[in-house]
């Protein structure tokens, strides 16, 4: 399978602070990027898609002020939780979409995010 | 009703037996199947893409029945480290996203 990596894999910061995310496709090129988030024992949940060169498109209830996406070239994309407060502790998981018959999506091992 | 629904569980299975999961989907416009392992606070892998003729790889073997909307996995002589949340994602004809059921928790039992 396709390689996406994701740094940082852990991230501890006080509230009020901004934590940046970065998702890269190492063996690919896409232009299309995910941003999901998950809650212990629930589901993944998608946040936003991350479109190259283009504004991401977020999913509804999901601030874009708050969670800032930029996906400058074909092969990285950044999520930026902004003035991050304690309910925004989670999974963050980004994926990369590989261009094929069946599109399959290749996620990074993910970021846990705890915000003190 | 959710677009993707799979049994929750929890599967306790003897190590060396058969298991069998469902799924059903609700959008007859889906176009792509998919099954993929999460383990615990891990990112889920993809295990196998679902083919329309159905496909098979290795002890793993998935089928789509698209009259009744639904995809099936089976696990024969399961493993200790087949232990994981299986979930089921579906793609919708000209939609990227994927949507994602609430994942079936197997637990292989030595």
């Amino acid at each position: 399978g396709a390689v996406v990596s994701q740094h940082p894999s852990r991230v501890i910061c006080k509230s009020g602070t901004s934590v940046k995310i970065e998702c890269r496709s190492l063996d690919f090129q896409a232009t299309t990027m995910f941003w999901y988030r998950q809650f212990p024992k629930q589901s993944l949940m998608l946040m936003a898609t991350s479109n190259e060169g283009s504004k991401a498109t977020y999913e509804q209830g999901v601030e874009k002020d708050k969670f800032l996406i930029n996906h400058a070239s074909l092969t990285l994309s950044t999520l930026t939780v902004t003035s991050a407060h304690p309910e925004d502790s989670s999974f963050y998981i980004c994926s990369a979409r590989r261009t094929s018959e069946y599109n399959e999506q290749f996620f990074g091992p993910g970021t846990r995010l705890t915000v003190l | 009703r959710k677009e993707v629904e799979q049994d929750p569980g929890p599967f306790n299975v003897p190590e060396g037996a058969t298991v069998a999961f469902n799924c059903t989907y609700s959008n007859s416009a889906s176009q792509s199947f998919f099954w993929y392992r999460q383990d615990c606070r891990k990112e889920p892998k993809l295990l196998m893409s679902v083919y329309s003729s159905g496909n098979e790889d290795g002890r793993f073997t998935a089928q789509l029945n698209r009259a009744s909307q639904y995809i099936s996995l089976l696990i024969r002589d399961s493993k200790l480290s087949d232990s994981a949340t299986y979930l089921c994602v579906v793609n919708y004809f000209g939609n990227e996203k994927l949507t994602f059921g609430t994942g079936t928790r197997l637990t292989i039992i030595p």
